[in-house]
């Protein structure tokens, strides 16, 4: 089965550009989620959907960042503008929140590395 | 605020030393507890996980166990190997949004020598 799936896997890019980084999760799994690495700050979660709804948003760092997900197998996080200290590696995962198949395990992409010049 | 704490890193083993790694965890309600391990250049994965008190997680040799008393879910393996030299997150799902959100800690990078 094929995992979670993000493109690209590494983005180098001038301040001020807009970067989409995008996600296609594990069929069937109905929630998303976006998180942030950083040596400084971990692992933070960014945003999460369920259902394709947004539900938490709060770790959005500011108004350049947004995410949407118009379907269950496609999703998107756009910064716009980059700026440098946005440079990191942004995770997606996936997993199924359904009563009968949540085991609480999250299903992680390889992640896609930004630079941002 | 629900957290976790882990112990920090750099960890350095030699082959086929023992491994601990120091995990404990602040929560109100009853989280499920979980190991993930990211190898270089790699997402996170599940190693193991705990749903109850006094349940032990294990995995590929690894094993932790929950415990409520001491709020710890330490992470501990009996002989490492090269392999296993890797970034290792405890982590919780946050009963503040019933177990939707989980709740990294900040990792610990454990180097295994030959």
């Amino acid at each position: 089965d094929a995992g979670v799936i993000q493109s690209p896997r590494h983005e180098v890019t001038e301040m001020g550009q807009e970067v989409t980084l995008r996600c296609k999760p594990i069929s069937g799994h109905n929630s998303l989620f976006w998180y942030r690495q950083t040596m400084m700050r971990g692992l933070e979660l960014l945003i999460y959907f369920n259902n394709n709804v947004p539900i938490d948003d709060s770790g959005m760092p500011e108004d350049r960042f947004s995410a949407k997900m118009p379907n269950a197998s496609f999703s998107t996080l756009k910064i716009q503008p980059s700026e440098p200290r946005d440079s990191a590696v942004y995770f997606c995962a996936s997993r199924n929140t359904g009563a009968a198949k949540n085991t609480g395990e999250l299903f992680f992409g390889e992640g896609s590395r930004l630079t941002v010049l | 605020g629900n957290s976790v704490t882990q112990m920090e890193g750099p960890v350095t083993l030699s082959e086929e030393a023992f491994l601990t790694i120091n995990c404990t965890y602040t929560a109100t309600g009853y989280p499920s507890l979980f190991w993930y391990v990211q190898y270089p250049g790699e997402g996170l994965q599940l190693l193991l996980k705990a749903t109850k008190a006094d349940d032990k997680g294990s995995n590929k040799g690894f094993e932790a166990t929950y415990r409520k008393e001491t709020t710890s879910f330490h992470l501990e393996k009996g002989s490492v190997q090269v392999s296993d030299s890797a970034v290792y997150f405890c982590a919780l799902s946050d009963p503040n949004t019933g177990g939707f959100k989980t709740i990294f800690g900040a990792g610990t990078r454990l180097f295994v020598k030959a």
